[in-house]
């Protein structure tokens, strides 16, 4: 079963502007992380925030991590069209680091 | 580096046809996971690998599902027969070790149509 949910599903957005995606999920975890997808290719690993962290940037990247609402968010700031892909977020599981991912984001950025 | 490598890109096959993917890790990588990836979705864990040795299989339906490290580099995945409900993409991706967290890095993957 999927551990993550991302919402929202669908989000579209102008260059320049700010992207938010957030995550929730279910049980605990040892890290979560941030992938990307563009259509028609695997996943590119995007950033790591482990469970005692709060917060991590990571160039145009910032990930925040509650773990008492068992959430987290990815910004994305001053957004690009090359941004335009879907962005999943995946927690470890227990068996050994394999991921769980969520449904995922599908983020649209117009020129 | 080079990356991990998948073949073929894309199949389509008609239902209870048999069907075999590839994947080759990047060099050195002790781990190798296969995901399946479902349209609209995010991808599930079939089945990882440590060296040549299955470490979590739960998620795979083995009725249909086989797969197969030999000498702990490249994998097979097999599907024998396909069902409708196959059509997916089939990732593969590889990490440097299973203790601790090491990143995953995703091959392009298969595209698999079922008819």
């Amino acid at each position: 079963s999927q551990q993550g949910e991302e919402d929202p599903q669908a989000l579209s957005i102008q260059e320049g502007e700010n992207a938010t995606m957030n995550c929730s999920y279910k049980t605990s975890i040892n890290n979560l992380q941030w992938y990307r997808q563009n259509s028609g290719r695997g996943l590119v690993h995007l950033i790591l925030i482990r469970s005692n962290e709060r917060e991590k940037h990571s160039g145009r990247l910032r990930v925040t991590l509650d773990t008492s609402k068992k959430s987290s968010s990815l910004l994305i700031t001053a957004s690009r069209a090359a941004d335009t892909a879907s962005y999943f977020c995946a927690t470890d599981s227990n068996s050994g680091y394999a991921l769980n991912f969520g449904k995922g984001t599908s983020l649209l950025v117009t020129p | 580096e080079a990356g991990v490598a998948q073949s073929p890109r894309y199949k389509i096959i008609e239902k209870r046809q048999s069907v075999a993917f590839w994947c080759n890790p990047i060099s050195g990588h002790a781990t190798l996971y296969w995901y399946q990836q479902i349209l609209g979705q995010g991808p599930k864990l079939l089945i990882q690998f440590q060296n040549n040795g299955v470490v979590d299989d739960s998620q795979l339906p083995k009725d249909r599902f086989s797969a197969e490290r030999l000498k702990g580099v490249d994998s097979t995945l097999k599907i024998q027969p396909a069902k409708l409900e196959d059509s997916a993409v089939y990732l593969c991706a590889s990490s440097a070790n299973r203790g601790q967290w090491n990143e995953q890095f995703f091959g392009p993957g298969t595209r698999l149509t079922v008819l």
